[in-house]
């Protein structure tokens, strides 16, 4: 089974840059291409696609957060991460990262990381 | 973009009927649909892809049907541990887009 973390500041001031990280982890993760995901979901909302990035480094935005948004990857350390800037209260969120699965699909979750923007 | 849409916003059942969930693309995404089960205080789980293919240990009374904009999930006997809220997401030129959700709670 692959286990997928999340990590970072669980504040962050408004106007400021929002940091997270996700490790993956477990028996059958080897070094093969990978489709990773990042979600987000504000308090008691639905769910929000963020972007995607594969183990080569090559990314898809979500076009509205897209000027915002900067993902990378590790394979060194079986890391991606998430860099949103500029960020307001509407950015307050629970943030997951996932593994793709058949090229479409999130199939692995991380339990989330709730970042809370407010001074 | 493409908006999906779910109805009903909230479907009220007793254990043991059957659940129908609808996602409407606003234009053609082929098969390319999947649904996803959330419980309070979890990560969403894949249930269903590519439309009709159930995931890895997921119950056959879950079934999925549908093809280029009209999509379903289907509960054929809705069971305790069933009642949660419900997404449709699709793929479409690398990116993703999901459904507002659908709240199953018990009647």
């Amino acid at each position: 089974q692959l286990h997928l973390q999340e990590s970072g500041p669980g504040l962050v001031k408004p106007s400021e840059t929002l940091s997270l990280t996700c490790t993956v982890s477990g028996d059958s993760f080897n070094n093969v291409l990978y489709h990773w995901g990042w979600i987000r979901q504000p308090p008691g909302r639905g769910l929000e696609w963020i972007g995607s990035i594969y183990s080569t480094g090559s990314t898809s935005y979500n076009p509205s957060l897209k000027s915002q948004v900067t993902l990378s990857v590790d394979m060194s350390r079986n890391q991606v991460s998430l860099k949103l800037t500029s960020v307001t209260a509407a950015d307050t969120a629970l943030y997951y990262c996932a593994l793709y699965v058949w090229g479409s699909y999130l199939g692995y979750w991380g339990q989330g990381a709730l970042v809370t923007v407010s001074s | 973009e493409i908006v999906l849409t779910q109805s009903p916003a909230t479907l009220s059942l007793s254990p043991g009927e059957r659940a129908t969930l609808s996602c409407r693309a606003s234009q053609s995404v082929g098969n390319y649909v999947a649904w996803y089960q959330q419980k309070p205080g979890q990560a969403p789980r894949l249930l269903i892809y590519d439309a009709s293919t159930r995931a890895a240990d997921i119950p056959h009374n879950f079934s999925g049907s549908g093809f280029g904009t009209d999509f379903t999930l289907t509960i054929s006997s809705v069971q305790p541990e069933d009642f949660a809220v419900y997404y449709c997401q699709q793929r479409s030129n690398s990116l993703i887009t999901f459904g507002q959700g659908t709240r199953l709670e018990i009647k």
